[in-house]
């Protein structure tokens, strides 16, 4: 079975750093996605994990640990921009991808 | 630019009016997707092509149905929709070749039920 557990929702203040934390229980994994989905549009890529450790994309990183069915999405000097849903996604095959319900970050002036 | 686009961006419908959603892309991937939606939830897959070859999840109602006449287009119908099928209904492509190639999605259809 897929089990993907992600915060609801998170608030943070514009230039600050936030952590949205992804923890996943699945069968068959191969590595972990992040999707940003603002209100109404589609999701887009953001990064993708398939070694333990910490994927840097510019204001953008992106943590795994596969013993501990762990993921973590980090955002540096928030954007008002950034308000958006943040969704983990683990991948079981080259086309099986079980999302999580997202987490919904706000960000504040 | 190489996209996934959806058309109509909302769709109206009757209760129990078949209703087809439209999905084409230029992107030439092989693995197309159909997710449902509903407001803060998960994409949920209902079914995906790898090429001709259709897949279905488990519990994707009868009710609904896809089609896909040529690489670059895939249709999602459903046959008799209730108001629990009120949703954003997502297209995504893929290669579907390798495990790290990550899926592009269209701007979605936002289906109402009256």
């Amino acid at each position: 079975g897929q089990n993907i557990d992600q915060p609801t929702e998170m608030t943070a203040t514009e230039g600050a750093i936030v952590q949205i934390n992804c923890t996943y229980q699945t069968s068959g994994f191969n590595g972990l996605f992040w999707y940003q989905q603002h209100a109404g549009e589609a999701p887009t890529f953001l990064s993708y994990n398939v070694l333990d450790g910490l994927e840097e994309k510019g204001r953008f990183s992106s943590f795994l640990s596969r013993s501990k069915g762990y993921s973590y999405l980090l955002l540096k000097e928030l954007q008002m921009k950034d308000s958006a849903s943040y969704l983990c996604a683990a991948s079981g095959s080259a086309r099986q991808l079980t999302f999580g319900s997202g987490t919904q970050l706000t960000v504040l002036p | 630019d190489a996209m996934v686009i959806q058309n109509p961006r909302y769709q109206v419908t009757q209760f129990g009016k078949p209703v087809t959603l439209s999905c084409s892309q230029t992107l030439n991937h092989n693995v197309m997707y159909w997710y449902q939606q509903k407001s803060s939830q998960a994409p949920k897959l209902l079914f995906h092509y790898y090429d001709k070859d259709f897949n279905n999840e488990a519990d994707t109602p009868d009710n609904f149905q896809s089609r896909r006449p040529n690489t670059s287009f895939c249709f999602l119908d459903i046959r008799s929709p209730g108001l629990g099928d009120a949703a954003m209904y997502l297209c995504a492509t893929s290669p579907g070749s390798q495990v790290d190639q990550p899926q592009h999605f269209g701007d979605g259809t936002r289906l109402s039920i009256l």
